[in-house]
Formats: C-alpha cells, structure tokens, sequence
C-alpha cells in the first residue's frame, strides 16, 4: 500500500494565479483532510469530508475550495493565490471519527507564493 | 478556546535523559486524544492514542502517554533521550465541530525536542 500520497511535493506560484493540489489514499478511508503547516501554527484544518461527494470547512477555508467526487481522492484548489498562502500542505485520511481512528499522513506540498 | 494546549514551544534534553512534553486538553471536550511526531520534511506519523483501555499508554520508540482526567493532561515522556528522538512532537484532540457533527481532530501547536550529545 502506498498509504497517502500527495502531487506536487513542490510549487512555487505567482500572485493570481491558481492551482490544484491532489490527495490520493489507497486504504479505502471514508474521512479525508486538507491541513496547512505554518512556523508556531501547528497544523490548521482547512476543509474535511466524511464521505464521498461531501465535504465541510474547518478552521481556516478562505481562499480555498475542495472537491471528493472519488473516495480515494481529495482536491484541495486555490483559485487566486496570494503570498498568505505560501505553506505547507497535508492531506489526511483516517477510517473513522473518534478515538479509536488515527489519522495518516501525506508528505506534505510544500508551496511558495511569490 | 484552544482545545488542546502544548506547553513549551521548544524542549531541549541531552541524549540519555527524560524526555516530558506537555498537553493539557479542554475539559468540555471527550478525551479523544493523540500524540503525532514529524520528522524533517515528512508528515505526522501516530505516536500514541488514548482508548480509555489503560491510563497509562505505551507507544512507539519507547514513548508512553498518561491520561489524567483530573489534571486534564496527557504528557508525553521516555525515560532516556535517543539523538534519533528529535523531531516535532503534536498532541491532538478530536473535537464535534458542530451539534450533532463529526469528532474532527485539532492539532496543539507542536514542541520541537531537541537532543543534546
């Protein structure tokens, strides 16, 4: 199992412009998450969804907007980037909710919005 | 108010000696908790998690959690500090967003563990 993997690793983007990162998981996860990295921050939610064909927005969803129309896939697009959204991203995926699920971890998009 | 709270931003240790990172969690919240750690340029790989099976909960790399309801905390510790331990530590809570919603894991802010020779 390759677990979850995420496309691009790395992405430097200009103001304005847009781009789609995509999360892939191969252990039949119902919930998937998109989380942004910053320095002192930890990891902030910025959309999740329980199924196929949902998702809801976590703490910080401005500027982004995501779409699951697969199970094994979550697309997580900025349409006009602004040099705020210069992070790193991770996906997640977990089987369930509550305290028996772990979450699993992509590696990380590392993006730079100049 | 913050869910779950890491103290120390950043916990320094010489190899061979205890390692303690901090997490109190909200008590208006079900203890649904979590260790994660990140190595460089990696993603969070689970540590440990609560079950309420046991209050004390062993992990991997020699690293155990205690749950204390009353003190609202699940500290991370090792009883010896290997070079290899350095890495960015996250305790995490799943919380219901909304009425009725999903438990939805949220992060503490991280304490990087820095290993001294």
């Amino acid at each position: 199992n390759a677990g979850v993997t995420q496309t691009p690793k790395f992405r430097v983007l200009k103001t304005g412009q847009s781009m789609t990162l995509l999360c892939a998981q191969d252990m039949n996860h119902e919930y998937m998450y998109w989380y942004r990295q910053d320095p002192g921050m930890g990891l902030r939610l910025i959309h999740y969804s329980v199924g196929e064909g949902t998702t809801a927005k976590g703490e910080v969803p401005d500027g982004y907007n995501v779409s699951r129309l697969k199970k094994q896939n979550f697309l997580l697009g900025l349409e006009s980037a602004a040099p705020s959204q210069t992070s790193v991203y991770f996906c997640a995926s977990s089987l369930g909710q509550g305290y028996s699920y772990e979450q699993y971890f992509g590696p990380g998009t590392r993006l730079t919005v100049t | 108010a913050q869910s779950v709270t890491q103290l120390g931003s950043h916990v320094s240790v010489s190899e061979g000696a205890l390692v303690l990172l901090r997490c109190n969690y909200s008590s208006s919240v079900p203890p649904y908790l979590f260790w994660y750690v990140q190595y460089p340029n990696q993603g969070l790989q689970l540590l440990l998690k609560y079950t309420s099976a046991a209050t004390l909960v062993k992990g991997i790399n020699g690293f155990e959690a205690e749950f204390k309801k009353s003190e609202t905390s699940f500290h991370l510790t090792k009883p010896s500090a290997h070079m290899s331990d350095a890495a960015e530590y996250f305790c995490a809570v799943s919380v219901r967003v909304s009425s009725g919603g999903s438990y939805i894991p949220t992060f503490g802010r991280g304490t990087s563990l820095i290993v001294h020779p």
